[in-house]
């Protein structure tokens, strides 16, 4: 079974865009997570889509925006980039909706650098 | 609300010696505890998990007891293999239950 695919795997943008980073979930996983991960902040959470309704998001500024397609992938969009943007972003999806009893299978990430 | 503290890395191991990693927290009620390792390279695997008090999770000859009275998880492993060299992450469910707060992270690095 293939795990979590996210493309792309790096990304080098400039002050200022917009960037859009794309996750594919396990076959039958429907719900899917995002985590920004940075040296300094460590592991964060972005937010949780489940069918395509966002259920829960994290303490990010509205600039980081994402959706879920009818497929469960899912994307993840960064406006008005700013250098602490710069980070690792990881997805996870997981069969159904609770965290606590629903395993979340991460992704191999991308990793985002600002300039 | 919710959190992690886990001890500050790296550690740094010879092959076949005992591991352990602090991990203690700070939570409303008994939530679930897990640890997740990620590899160079690679995006997070969950290790073990313990749902309630007194649990114990294991996998991989790893091991972490959930403990009430001291709030803590540490994770440990008899003997550490070359093949463990990774992070090391301890992380619980926020107080809505809606997510997973981790730690900062613990690297570990076994040497033969």
């Amino acid at each position: 079974k293939a795990g979590v695919t996210q493309t792309p795997r790096y990304l080098i943008k400039t002050r200022g865009q917009q960037v859009t980073l794309s996750c594919s979930p396990i076959s039958g996983h429907r719900s899917v997570s995002w985590y920004q991960q940075t040296p300094g902040q460590g592991l964060q959470f972005l937010f949780e889509y489940f069918s395509e309704t966002q259920r829960n998001k994290g303490n990010f500024p509205g600039r980081f925006s994402g959706r879920q397609f009818s497929n469960s992938r899912s994307e993840m969009n960064v406006s008005t980039l700013e250098l602490g943007d710069s980070a690792l972003y990881l997805c996870a999806s997981s069969l159904g909706a609770s965290v606590v009893t629903d395993t979340q299978y991460f992704g191999p990430g991308t990793r985002l650098t600002v300039l | 609300g919710n959190s992690v503290t886990q001890m500050e890395g790296p550690v740094t191991l010879s092959e076949e010696a005992f591991l352990t990693i602090n991990c203690t927290y700070t939570a409303t009620g008994y939530p679930s505890l897990f640890w997740y390792v990620q590899y160079p390279g690679e995006g997070l695997q969950l290790l073990l998990k313990a749902t309630k008090a007194d649990d114990k999770g294991s996998n991989k000859g790893f091991e972490a007891t959930y403990r009430k009275e001291t709030t803590s998880f540490h994770l440990e492993k008899g003997s550490v293999q070359v093949s463990d060299s990774a992070v090391y992450f301890c992380a619980l469910i926020n107080q809505a239950g809606t997510a997973l707060i981790f730690g900062k992270g613990t690297t570990l690095s076994v040497s033969s």
